[in-house]
């Protein structure tokens, strides 16, 4: 059973499209998080929901929209791709936002490219 | 502001022992954790240091020093599969984890 599950894997798009990344977690965890991976290996938090509220904004374009429908589920939606938005794409979840050894547990990663 | 400091690559023989130091500065320190990361791979979690001291799991053991801002992770009897990337990690009480930019350890034979 996979415990943090993406999709895509691999997502190729065009400049300008807009597309969604779906993140699901059966662990039970109230917390689930997005990262971004650059491509020199920098991992960045961007958005984080406990328990289907949002408590981590980062600076991240408008153009980047977390939507989770439960506490289960976390999809990114990306509209008016850019170049520079190509990256890995984790999930992340934990079983909840803070406490004291938190682990995260992070999904496969989505690999955008944008041409 | 917020920044954590480690070496960008390290290489050993395997069956040595490797340390991988983390300095950090940032507001609201809660605890240090360490990742490890396949290429490829997604980050997993090794290790968790909130207090001073040594923590020990298995080959793998982390340190932190927190009047320093600074902690080590330490990989005895090197073996071919650690070749990946490290990352040190800052647990902040705005519930955020920052990481650090990773170290690439290259394990030779």
């Amino acid at each position: 059973d996979t415990a943090v599950s993406q999709t895509p894997k691999y997502l190729v798009t065009q400049m300008g499209n807009d597309k969604s990344i779906k993140c699901e977690q059966n662990l039970g965890h109230d917390t689930m998080y997005w990262y971004k991976q650059d491509s020199k290996k920098f991992l960045k938090i961007m958005f984080s929901y406990n328990n289907k509220e949002l408590i981590i904004n980062e600076t991240v374009p408008n153009r980047f929209s977390p939507k989770s429908p439960d506490k289960a589920h976390l999809n990114l939606h990306i509209n008016s791709l850019e170049l520079g938005d190509s990256a890995v794409y984790f999930c992340a979840s934990s079983l909840t936002p803070g406490g004291a050894e938190e682990t995260q547990y992070f999904g496969p990663g989505t690999r955008l490219l944008v041409l | 502001g917020q920044s954590l400091e480690q070496p960008s690559e390290v290489t050993a023989v395997e069956g040595a022992i490797v340390q991988i130091n983390c300095t950090y500065q940032t507001s609201g320190f809660y605890g240090l954790s360490w990742y490890q990361q396949h290429d490829g791979g997604a980050p997993t979690f090794l290790s968790y240091n909130g207090l001073d001291g040594l923590e020990e799991t298995g080959r793998f053991s982390s340190f932190l020093s927190r009047s320093d801002s600074y902690g080590y992770l330490l990989l005895q009897e090197l073996q071919m599969k650690d070749s990946a990337s490290y990352f040190c990690a800052v647990r902040r009480r705005s519930y955020k984890l920052i990481f650090g930019s990773g170290t690439r350890l290259l394990v030779r034979p």
